[in-house]
């Protein structure tokens, strides 16, 4: 199958790591993308890494990858307000013509 | 570089009457073009997908059609919409020659059925 799937709410505290979690059943090799979307608004892609990387840091994001698991997750160190949103995983179906999606995990972040 | 446009961004409309949300994508030629609906301000469906002028996929069966009367041109359209309609619309786009490309999203329509 094609599934994706993430927990659905996460609440942290500003300053704090957020670590949103995603699982998939498909193990081909492929990009696996996150994506953020804020209240109101369509997706913004905001990193990605390839099956072949086990992690990729970008500023305050780290996305790890544990391809034996198939579990990818995404950190967000020293959480903002302004990351309050649903973020969606995602990968590309096997004719790589689509995106699956994961259910989105929605993080709210507290002052 | 490669822009998305997607309006109406707000709609209501009154049950049993049509409806017709575009989008158009700017710098780029021959891309994928796709309609997702996001219920709930959660998960998202895909309706349709496109890789090519009249070329459409249908992901589920329901009250909508969509069309691509032009090669960077996506249209959503319905004859008579239910209340069931209701939801957030995102038209997508990613480069049609490549595997492996994120999609790129348009800031969406919100539709409300009344």
């Amino acid at each position: 199958g094609e599934d994706v799937e993430q927990s659905l709410f996460l609440s942290v505290r500003e300053g704090d790591s957020s670590v949103i979690n995603c699982t998939y059943t498909d193990s081909s090799s492929t990009y696996l993308y996150w994506y953020k979307q804020e209240p109101g608004a369509g997706l913004q892609l905001l990193t990605y890494i390839f099956s072949n990387m086990d992690m990729k840091q970008d500023q305050r994001l780290t996305v790890l990858l544990n391809k034996k698991d198939k579990h990818l997750s995404l950190r967000i160190a020293d959480t903002q307000t302004g990351d309050s949103a649903i973020y969606f995983c995602a990968r590309p179906d096997t004719g790589f013509q689509k995106l699956v999606f994961g259910t989105g995990t929605r993080l709210l972040v507290s002052p | 570089s490669q822009t998305i446009h997607q309006w109406p961004a707000t709609l209501v409309q009154p049950v049993g009457s049509p409806l017709s949300l575009e989008c158009t994508v700017e710098g780029t030629s021959n891309p994928n073009l796709y309609w997702y609906r996001q219920a709930a301000g959660r998960g998202l469906q895909l309706l349709f997908y496109s890789v090519g002028i009249g070329q459409i996929s249908s992901e589920v069966p329901q009250n909508l059609s969509a069309s691509r009367p032009q090669d960077r041109q996506f249209i959503l359209s319905s004859k008579k919409l239910l209340l069931s309609d209701s939801g957030f619309y995102l038209c997508a786009w990613k480069p049609g020659v490549t595997y492996n490309s994120p999609l790129h999203f348009g800031n969406g329509t919100r539709l409300t059925v009344t």
